[in-house]
């Protein structure tokens, strides 16, 4: 059962460069999300979406576009990447955006390293 | 604004002690809390969670406690293991998954 998959698992970026990071789900969950953890500080929600073709800001979206194009997959890109993006980036998905009854899966997480 | 936060950043238990991770947040209105382990190098899994209508949960070896007149929440871990080291992170909203407000964490090392 592969669950929720993210791939990089690591990255490297300069200053500008830009990466899509790809966020990939088997569950038929209709909600997908991208948070980012940052040292001394709990997960924030970066965007979301509520099902293939829609997109939503988070708390923290600047700097970050979503794309959800097909139900399983939920792309991060970053278009010019800055060193405070540096972070580790985790992907999610849930059955429902309820959270009563419905338990969110959660990727191994990308650490992304912006020079 | 609203929040989340742990009391201890760091906590130290001999196997087979009961260990006790303590939360504090501050928005009132949130009605529904979650307990997460994250062990090194993977994400955030769900242990046990809890309703604002209730106060106290159990599962296999975990007890949530939740007191809304001081709003303070704790994940208890019964006759800790190597393997429950991890980070903790307590969580709460008044909404769904979208609004969801994690802690920073609590590391537990659980040493022999």
């Amino acid at each position: 059962n592969a669950g929720v998959t993210q791939t990089p698992k690591f990255r490297v970026l300069k200053t500008g460069q830009s990466m899509t990071l790809l966020c990939a789900q088997d569950m038929n969950h209709e909600y997908m999300y991208w948070y980012r953890q940052d040292p001394g500080m709990g997960l924030r929600l970066i965007h979301y979406s509520v099902g293939e073709g829609t997109t939503a800001k988070g708390e923290v979206p600047d700097g970050y576009n979503v794309s959800r194009l097909k139900k399983q997959n939920f792309l991060l890109g970053l278009e010019s990447a800055a060193p405070s993006q540096t972070s580790v980036y985790f992907c999610a998905s849930s059955y429902s955006i309820q959270l009563v009854n419905t338990e969110a899966f959660f990727g191994q997480g990308t650490r992304l390293t912006v020079v | 604004g609203e929040s989340v936060g742990l009391h201890l950043p760091t906590l130290s238990v001999q196997e087979g002690d009961n260990s006790i991770i303590n939360c504090a947040y501050s928005n009132s209105a949130s009605d529904y809390f979650i307990w997460y382990k994250q062990e090194s190098g993977k994400g955030p899994q769900f242990i046990i969670d809890i309703r604002s209508n209730m106060d106290k949960r159990q599962g296999q070896r975990v007890t949530v406690l939740l007191n809304k007149t001081v709003k303070h929440l704790s994940l208890q871990i019964a006759a800790t293991q190597p393997g429950d080291s991890a980070v903790y992170f307590c969580a709460e909203t008044s909404g769904g998954y979208n609004k969801l407000i994690f802690g920073a964490g609590t590391r537990l090392a659980v040493h022999p």
